[in-house]
């Protein structure tokens, strides 16, 4: 199946500062791209939709300037918590799409944000 | 809130038994797919199930899917140790530009050894 990977898988941090994670799909090509969060014990949250070359789309109630997106080729996203804070703290899990409007997400392993 | 309600939370049994898993929705979908996360961990595909299917089995997974009750459920027999995880059923809205998935609140299996 296709594959997917995020890097880092944990990241501990400072408040206040800026952390990237990377998203790439690693044997094929992700015209879409999705963010999500998942706080412990809950569920997964989408956060935004990426197209290649685009901008993203976000969901309703993230702040677009502190999770910056930025999904410029085909096997690459990357989200960029700007000025995180303790309260960003979670679990962050990309998944992507062969194609626009493909049905079929392939999920990341997903990566540990600790803020302190 | 779009989320998806699953039921129970959580679940306990002993080895050797079966667990089952709801998942009601809210929306009319294009189809509806069950993952496991074990934790602290990524997502692992467990099966599909499309608008037009009634049941589909996979190794000793069931799913069954009633689009007039907006439900789904999991079985998982003869379970084992291993299948302790967290199972979350993810639906793809019908008319979903994007194919956004909207996940459940997920359930948390502990089988006992």
């Amino acid at each position: 199946g296709a594959v997917v990977s995020q890097h880092p898988s944990r990241v501990i941090c400072k408040s206040g500062t800026s952390v990237k994670i990377e998203c790439r799909s690693l044997d094929f090509q992700a015209t879409t791209m999705f963010w999500y969060r998942q706080f412990p014990k809950q569920s997964l949250m989408l956060m935004a939709t990426s197209n290649e070359g685009s901008k993203a789309t976000y969901e309703q109630g993230v702040e677009k300037d502190k999770f910056l997106i930025n999904h410029a080729s085909l096997t690459l996203s990357t989200l960029t918590v700007t000025s995180a804070h303790p309260e960003d703290s979670s679990f962050y899990i990309c998944s992507a799409s062969e194609a626009s409007g493909a049905n079929e997400q392939f999920f990341g392993p997903g990566t540990r944000l600790t803020v302190l | 809130s779009q989320q998806g309600e699953e039921d129970p939370q959580a679940l306990s049994i002993q080895e050797g038994e079966n667990a089952t898993m709801n998942c009601s929705y809210k929306t009319s979908i294009n189809n509806l797919q069950w993952y496991r996360q074990n934790s602290g961990r990524g997502l692992v595909h467990l099966i599909l199930i499309r608008s037009n299917e009634r049941e589909k089995h996979s190794g000793r997974l069931r799913v069954t899917l009633d689009t007039s009750k907006k439900s789904s459920s999991l079985l998982i027999t003869a379970s084992r140790a291993a299948d302790t995880a967290s199972y979350f059923c993810a639906t793809v809205p019908l008319g979903s530009g994007t194919y956004k998935y909207i996940f459940g609140t997920g359930t948390r299996l502990k089988v006992l050894a």
